[in-house]
Formats: C-alpha cells, sequence, structure tokens
C-alpha cells in the first residue's frame, strides 16, 4: 500500500534561514509525490510533483524537493525562509486509480 | 479561471441533525473528489466520482454519508444523522481526468472547504 510519513509535525526557522521539510514514503513501485500548501483559510495548493522525469523537482515560491530512491525520501527544502511561508505543508502520494493519500502535515513557523 | 467553489463555508449544527455541502468544480473537469481534514490530521479521501460515477467509495461511512453528482457536475455530500467526530473541514477537489498510471497525473485543485462544526 501507498503511504508518506512527515517526520516532523512541526518545524520553526527563521527568516532569511533555510526551510528542510521531510518526507519518507512507502510504495511498492515508482511512485508519484507531491507537496501541498495550506495557508489558514485557503484552500490546498500544489507546490510541486515527482513524476520520474527528474529527481530534482523546482515548485512555485523557491520551494524544491529532491526524490531519493535509495532513501524513500522526498524532503522539502527552501534557501531561504520567507515570513508568507509560514503554512501547513502536505506530503502526498497519488498511484493509479486512487486520489492522493496525505501525509499528517507539517506545521512551518517563521519568525523574524 | 474560476476555481473550485463550495458551500457553506462554515456550518454548525447539532449532534444527529442532518447537513449538506455543495461542491461546483473547475468547468470541464470529469473528476471530482471529497476529502476530510481533520484537525491536525492531512485529508482523507471520501469518494471520487468521474462525471457522475462513483470510481472509489470504500472510505465514505455509507450508514451516515451520502454523495452525488448529477450530470456529472456540481455535486453534493450529505451526513445524516451527524456525529460529533464528523468535526472536520470537508474538502472538494476537482482534476481534468481520470489517473490511470503512467506519464503525469492530472492535477487536483481544491475548494476552500467547508468547515463543519457538531455540538
Amino acid at each position: 500500500a501507498q503511504s508518506v510519513t512527515q517526520l516532523d509535525s512541526h518545524v520553526s526557522v527563521s527568516e532569511g534561514t533555510p526551510v528542510l521539510l521531510r518526507c519518507n514514503y512507502s510504495s511498492s513501485y515508482s511512485p508519484s509525490l507531491f507537496w501541498y500548501v495550506q495557508h489558514p483559510n485557503k484552500g490546498l495548493q500544489l507546490l510541486l510533483k515527482y513524476t520520474s522525469a527528474a529527481t530534482l523537482v523546482k515548485g512555485i515560491n523557491g520551494f524544491e524537493a529532491e526524490f531519493k530512491k535509495s532513501e524513500t525520501s522526498f524532503h522539502l527544502t527552501k534557501p531561504s525562509a520567507h515570513m508568507s511561508d509560514a503554512a501547513e505543508y502536505f506530503c502526498v502520494v497519488s498511484r493509479a486509480g486512487t486520489a492522493l493519500i496525505f501525509g499528517k502535515g507539517t506545521t512551518l513557523s517563521v519568525s523574524s | 479561471e474560476a476555481g473550485v467553489a463550495q458551500s457553506p463555508r462554515y456550518k454548525i449544527i447539532e449532534k444527529r441533525q442532518s447537513v449538506a455541502f455543495w461542491c461546483n468544480p473547475i468547468s470541464g473537469h470529469a473528476t471530482l473528489y471529497w476529502y476530510q481534514q481533520i484537525l491536525g490530521q492531512g485529508p482523507k479521501l471520501l469518494i471520487q466520482f468521474q462525471n457522475n460515477g462513483v470510481v472509489d467509495d470504500s472510505q465514505l461511512p455509507k450508514d451516515r454519508f451520502s454523495a452525488e453528482r448529477l450530470k456529472g457536475v456540481d455535486s453534493t455530500l450529505k451526513i445524516q444523522p451527524a456525529k460529533l467526530e464528523d468535526s472536520a473541514v470537508y474538502l472538494c477537489a476537482s482534476s481534468l481526468d481520470f489517473y490511470v498510471g503512467g506519464g503525469v497525473p492530472p492535477a487536483q485543485y481544491f475548494g476552500p472547504g467547508t468547515r463543519l462544526t457538531v455540538l
């Protein structure tokens, strides 16, 4: 069965410092992986997606993620955090015939 | 392009009452999804439609939840009767088509959700 595990429920960073949100996946075959962001009182927004075309995936707002099959990981990074990045982030897996399977989420806090 | 619309945005009811949520997907999107997001958790799929047919409702509590997508456009999710544990945000999403594997999965676009509180 497909699943994702987000290793941190809460991450706190200072503005201007790097962001790392960790995600491990479990899949019996090559998965499609996504990161979504959810700002308070707003809908879920797709940040980026991995579909086996390239292991390093660039998304919106300066975020990127690297697919590492040997480590079954798909960590999300950003070189420099902004206050506006404070939100809930979800690592997600999808397979044929089903909808998205979400992790439990990581809350990112950014302090000035 | 208009996004996924949902109404109402907020609803407060007492347990054992009934409630209905409405979703209007992006125009032309064949696939529609309802998710339940309990506080502190990621969204969980309740039901998936392809046009007006049900593709997956394996996680829908069918003794109290029902959903329909008449004419393959708008959809309604109903809870009858509601329980305290149904308090959650109900998200509707749509995608252009159904993902059959291989290539790039169609992007899912989410509505703002309906926050349900059951007292």
